[in-house]
């Protein structure tokens, strides 16, 4: 499969654990995002990367959320101290920066329960 | 920033007939306007898209429209098939030329055999 990866597919934590996901892009893609998504609503942005470089984060995402994307491949999303409302779908999405090109792939999502 | 709205919230149809869905949005300089299918369990999927300097694309069943003026595009699916059954988003790039994606609340559709 040489679409955007996301593991794990699940994770359930207790609250104030902390928690890691890992995206793969798509092996071209130069641009890698983080959204997420809960019930009944569309995906919200979070973060976004050009290679390596984290250019622009949302006010959604608060102190206990920090982003790598230390070699311009994949990414890391990591929340510490997890609280309830931070259940949801993270969603990694990917896209490739060229002239007129703004598609983004999206992967499978990695969907936290804090219980 | 960006807001983007989609009407109806849910939307049945019979299998054959058409189905639409509009989306509004805020932001004049929006430039770039796609529509994903989720289904139930999966990832949103890209299924067309339109830039803001043309007024229409057409994709097999699927076709987008746009107009600018009154800052609104909509998804039209011909010949509903139950497989079309799915939740469908609209979203549009936000200012900057960021590649910032605001998405709008979905839309279930039901597509009766």
């Amino acid at each position: 499969d040489t679409g955007v990866s996301q593991d794990p597919r699940h994770k359930i934590t207790k609250r104030g654990q902390n928690v890691t996901f890992r995206c793969d892009p798509i092996s071209e893609h130069n641009r890698l995002y983080w959204y997420r998504q809960t019930l009944g609503q569309g995906p919200e942005f979070l973060t976004y990367f050009q290679n390596e470089a984290q250019l622009e984060k949302s006010r959604l995402l608060s102190d206990r959320f920090s982003a790598e994307r230390p070699k311009g491949s994949f990414s890391t999303l990591e929340i510490q101290r997890t609280e309830q409302g931070d259940s949801a779908m993270y969603l990694c999405a990917s896209s490739l920066v060229s002239t007129g090109s703004n598609e983004q792939y999206f992967g499978p999502g990695t969907r936290l329960t804090v219980t | 920033g960006e807001n983007v709205e989609q009407h109806p919230s849910t939307l049945s149809v019979q299998e054959g007939d058409s189905a639409v869905i509009k989306c509004t949005y805020s932001d004049s300089a929006s430039n770039y306007f796609p529509w994903y299918k989720q289904e139930l369990g999966k990832r949103p999927q890209l299924i067309i898209d339109i830039r803001s300097n043309v007024g229409e694309k057409k994709d097999q069943r699927i076709a987008v429209t746009l107009n600018k003026t009154a800052k609104h595009f909509s998804l039209h699916i011909t010949e509903t098939q139950p497989e079309d059954s799915a939740v469908y988003f609209c979203a549009a790039l936000g200012d900057g030329g960021n590649n910032r994606l605001a998405f709008g609340k979905g839309n279930q559709v039901v597509v009766i055999p």
